[in-house]
């Protein structure tokens, strides 16, 4: 069983539509990020996040430590919006030596006009 | 101010030929990672820098990889005598300190043939 693991794996929306991207984990982290990663590209930083919920532009992002759940939403869904969505835990202890992140497999989202 | 860089971006090794792939680090950065991602998979933990110390290498798949960063700033993954399961993007990120933020690099595509 994966130590991340993410739902759905695809998903295809219209334009326009709301959004939600499921992460759950089983390790004890210090943080938890959201990444986009579009074809042939580089992974670009979302979120950082270990409590609560964060919010940029037309994107949210909540985790619940308790449940080892966040979510990842996209309010009124654009084509540009099509990437791959990773969500990645990281592992380090506060101040320890290690905070190497652990990936989900990734969720690709294709938003149709 | 200028990102990551990774080099090459893309490189074609002959099996059991020895590769080095360079990574430059924002500057200031003192945490810096290194990430393998195989074709339609999330990314995996290699090994990570905190200034010049390797304080992680848990992720290193076997003795035929290597990984140096010694003045604490750029940093190259060494790789040798390769084989084909080594084909995969390799992803270099750095942040302010380990418990921040990962800039990712647009990675260095490798295909062993």
């Amino acid at each position: 069983k994966n130590e991340v693991e993410q739902s759905p794996q695809n998903l295809t929306a219209q334009e326009g539509e709301f959004i939600t991207i499921n992460c759950s984990y089983s390790v004890g982290i210090s943080a938890l990020h959201w990444l986009q990663q579009h074809p042939g590209g580089g992974i670009v930083s979302l979120f950082m996040l270990s409590s609560g919920k964060k919010k940029h532009g037309r994107l949210i992002a909540t985790i619940n430590i308790q449940e080892k759940h966040s979510s990842l939403h996209i309010t009124a869904s654009h084509p540009r919006d099509s990437a791959v969505y990773i969500c990645a835990v990281c592992s380090g202890h506060y101040g320890g030596a290690t905070n190497k992140l652990i990936f989900g497999t990734g969720t690709l989202l294709a938003v149709q006009p | 101010g200028a990102g990551v860089s990774q080099s090459p971006r893309y490189k074609v090794a002959k099996r059991g030929q020895d590769v080095a792939l360079r990574c430059d680090p924002i500057s200031g950065h003192v945490s810096l990672f290194w990430y393998q991602q195989a074709l339609g998979q999330g990314p995996e933990f290699l090994t990570y820098f905190q200034n010049e110390a390797q304080l992680d290498k848990s992720g290193l798949p076997s003795d035929r990889f290597f990984a140096e960063r010694p003045e604490g700033s750029v940093s190259t993954l060494k790789i040798q005598r390769t084989q084909q399961e080594d084909s995969a993007v390799y992803l270099c990120a750095s942040s302010k300190t380990g418990r921040e933020t990962q800039y990712f690099g647009p990675g260095t595509r490798l295909l062993v043939l």
